[in-house]
C-alpha cells in the first residue's frame, strides 16, 4: 500500500536556525516525492520534487530536501529559517507508473519565531 | 507552470442548496482532481475530472452528492449538493503537469450554515 508519514505535527524553531520538516513514504516500485507548503487562506503551493538522480533536490524559497531510498524518506530543509517560512507543509508521494494518485501526509505546522 | 483560477473563493450557503465551484487552467492538461480540506488537515482526492467521460470518484463520494463536469482540457466545474454543515470545507482543484507535477488552485473556502 502507498502511504506517506509526516510524523511531527509541528515543528518550532527560532528565526535562523536550520529546520528539518521529516517525511516517509512507502511506494510500490520508484517514489516520485514532493513537498508542498500552504500558507493561511491559500492553496498548495509546488515547493521541489524528486524523480531520479541526486539524491539533494532544492526547491523554491531556499529549501531543499534529501532523498534517502534505505531508509525511504525526503526531509524538507533549510539552513536558515525565516518567520515568514510559518507554514502548513505537506510531503505527498506517487508511484512511478501511476500518475492517477498521489497520497498526501497529514501536514506539519511550522512555526517559526523572531 | 500551470495558473488555476477558482471561483468563489469562499462562500457562504444555506443546507439543502447547491454550490458550483469553477476550476480554469491557462494552458490544457490531461489530469485535473478536486479536493476536499478541512483547515489545517490534510487533503482528500474527491474524484478525478475526465475529459469527455465520467469522473472517476473514490470510496465515500457519490456522483449524486458530488457531479462533476470537464467539458474542455482548461475547465472543471464541482458542484456540492444538498449541502448540510458537514460539507463546511475547502475545495481545491489541481492539475498534473508533464505527467509529474501537480498543481493546485487557491481554493474555495465553504460554509454551510
Amino acid at each position: 500500500a502507498q502511504s506517506v508519514a509526516q510524523p511531527e505535527d509541528q515543528v518550532n524553531v527560532a528565526e535562523g536556525n536550520p529546520l528539518t520538516v521529516k517525511c516517509t513514504y512507502s511506494v510500490s516500485g520508484n517514489p516520485y516525492l514532493f513537498w508542498y507548503v500552504q500558507y493561511p487562506n491559500r492553496g498548495l503551493q509546488f515547493l521541489l520534487k524528486y524523480i531520479t538522480g541526486d539524491n539533494l533536490v532544492k526547491g523554491s524559497y531556499g529549501f531543499e530536501a534529501e532523498f534517502n531510498k534505505s531508509q525511504t524518506s525526503f526531509h524538507l530543509k533549510k539552513p536558515s529559517a525565516l518567520v515568514s517560512d510559518s507554514a502548513l507543509y505537506f510531503c505527498a508521494v506517487r508511484a512511478a507508473y501511476n500518475f492517477n494518485k498521489f497520497y498526501f501526509g497529514s501536514g506539519t505546522k511550522l512555526n517559526v519565531k523572531p | 507552470s500551470a495558473v488555476i483560477s477558482q471561483k468563489p473563493s469562499r462562500d457562504i450557503c444555506q443546507r439543502g442548496t447547491s454550490l458550483t465551484i469553477q476550476c480554469q487552467v491557462d494552458s490544457q492538461v490531461t489530469m485535473m482532481f478536486w479536493y476536499r480540506q478541512q483547515p489545517g488537515q490534510s487533503l482528500t482526492l474527491i474524484a478525478t475530472a475526465n475529459q469527455g467521460s465520467e469522473a472517476t470518484y473514490e470510496s465515500g463520494f457519490v456522483i449524486d452528492k458530488f457531479p462533476i463536469s470537464r467539458p474542455n482540457l482548461t475547465f472543471s466545474t464541482l458542484t456540492v449538493s444538498n449541502m448540510s454543515p458537514e460539507d463546511s470545507s475547502i475545495y481545491l482543484c489541481s492539475v498534473v503537469e508533464g505527467e509529474e507535477t501537480q498543481y493546485f488552485g487557491p481554493g474555495t473556502r465553504l460554509l454551510v450554515l
